[in-house]
């Protein structure tokens, strides 16, 4: 148990789905992100909060939207996803940007 | 960007064995984490380590800062070891901090 914490743990989509992920953190941590793994890839920074502000788009997809309602929960809107957007998707969540950051269990998605 | 390489890519051991794994990164780092990803994709912390060695039970690890590299070592292995090691390399300042990954070390710990 890292303290953070992510549902749903899988999800399979279609492509004209609409569906959200979701993280939380119970470390009183200010800083938020959200990863990506896919198979052969290291990890990919996608987002990143600090203090409920968006600091960071690492060049991602429209079809992918963040929304971070307060310090402890994170949001992942997901609508008209590809096939290749299935991957292992992770939160994590640091004091502030440049400390010790510890990650969700992921959600696992897969885009039919 | 900041380039972070681990070696070896696979590692298979038998039970008992002490192994080696290494990290390097192409420039300075503000901070070095080693995680263990279990089989279902939990990354578990294992070592924060910006300089230094630290050990915890059976791991440990080592970061030379000015020649850009950490080790982790792993000795007397087990069975409930495998799995892929990641190292990541905190880079950047000014608020453009970014944990880098490396692609892993994939551990096989056979019976």
């Amino acid at each position: 148990e890292t303290g953070v914490t992510q549902t749903p743990r899988h999800l399979v989509m279609g492509m004209t789905n609409k569906k959200s992920l979701k993280c939380e953190q119970h470390l009183g941590h200010n800083a938020m992100y959200w990863y990506k793994q896919s198979a052969k890839k290291p990890l990919e920074l996608m987002f990143v909060y600090n203090f409920k502000e968006q600091t960071e788009n690492n060049s991602v997809p429209s079809r992918f939207s963040p929304e971070c309602p307060n310090s402890s929960h994170l949001f992942l809107h997901l609508h008209t996803l590809q096939p290749e957007d299935s991957a292992l998707y992770l939160c994590a969540s640091s004091q502030a940007r440049n400390t010790e950051a510890f990650f969700g269990q992921g959600t696992r998605l897969t885009v039919v | 960007g900041i380039q972070v390489e681990q070696s070896p890519p696979d590692l298979i051991l038998q039970e008992g064995a002490n192994s080696t794994l290494r990290c390097n990164f192409s420039d300075s780092v503000n901070n070095l984490q080693w995680f263990h990803q279990n089989p279902w994709g939990q990354l578990i912390n294992l070592f924060y380590i910006p300089s230094g060695t630290k050990q915890n039970g059976r791991l440990s690890a080592t970061t030379v800062a000015t020649e850009r590299y950490s080790l982790l070592y792993i000795s007397s292995s087990q069975t409930t070891d495998s799995g892929v090691y990641f190292c990541a390399a905190q880079w950047g300042q000014g608020g453009s901090e970014k944990l880098v990954f490396g692609k892993g070390t994939k551990l096989t710990v056979n019976p």
